[in-house]
């Protein structure tokens, strides 16, 4: 089944504890990116890329990293979570060089810093 | 920056009806991609239809239909024969270039039975 995994579904960390939160694709998606969504405020992106070692910026990167060492792999690091980063996160994957087709999303990762 | 506005929070309808939801967007492209999500209590973000800015005609996938005015950048869905499986939090979202979807805000969408 094609399919965005994303793991795990619940996370709840205590402020400054780095935490990785994984995602994977099996669609060969050259194009994967990271969502944050937050009551009010919509789905806001984090950080995407459109290839292996291409990375870039989106609205919101402060205080995240990613990697893309694989086509199918990208997860997002958190290295000093904070209160304000508490959230629903969503991994999507598209086709193509950019998400015209629109997205497949993961089913998403809920986290709680305390 | 591209912009897309929902401006109905919550909405609701009895089952077995017809609404709409609203979206507008603010963009100076002439060729961009338009998208309605479908996020239900399971949290899962599930593709409902999508529209390319540059056909005229309106999509639709079953129940599902769009009114695309492109002169008032304005991208409305409207549900036929509400169920009760179609309460969800609906996103409308813009594409253009290859970066990002922008998302809207949502609507809450509830059915009455």
């Amino acid at each position: 089944e094609a399919q965005v995994t994303q793991n795990p579904r619940y996370l709840i960390t205590v402020t400054g504890k780095k935490l990785t939160v994984t995602c994977s694709q099996n669609m060969n998606h050259e194009y994967m990116s990271w969502y944050r969504q937050d009551p009010g405020l919509g789905l806001r992106q984090i950080y995407y890329s459109m290839n292996v070692e291409v990375t870039d910026k989106g609205d919101v990167p402060e205080g995240y990293k990613v990697s893309r060492k694989e086509k199918r792999n990208f997860p997002l690091i958190l290295e000093s979570p904070s209160p304000n980063q508490t959230s629903l996160y969503f991994c999507a994957s598209s086709s193509g060089q950019g998400p015209f087709y629109g997205y497949t999303f993961g089913s998403g990762t809920r986290l709680t810093v305390v | 920056a591209q912009t897309v506005t929902q401006s109905q929070p919550e909405m609701s309808v009895q089952e077995a009806e017809t609404v709409t939801l609203s979206c507008t967007y603010d963009t100076s492209e002439s060729d961009y991609y338009l998208f309605w999500y479908k996020q239900p209590p399971s949290r899962q973000m599930i593709l409902v239809i999508r529209q390319e800015a540059y056909k005229q005609q309106n999509a639709t996938e079953n129940r599902f239909s769009v009114n695309f005015q492109k002169a008032a950048k304005s991208f409305s869905l409207k549900i036929s024969d509400s169920q009760l499986g179609d309460a969800a939090m609906y996103f409308c979202a813009y594409n253009f270039g290859n970066e990002k979807l922008t998302f809207g805000t949502g609507t809450r969408l509830t059915i009455i039975p």
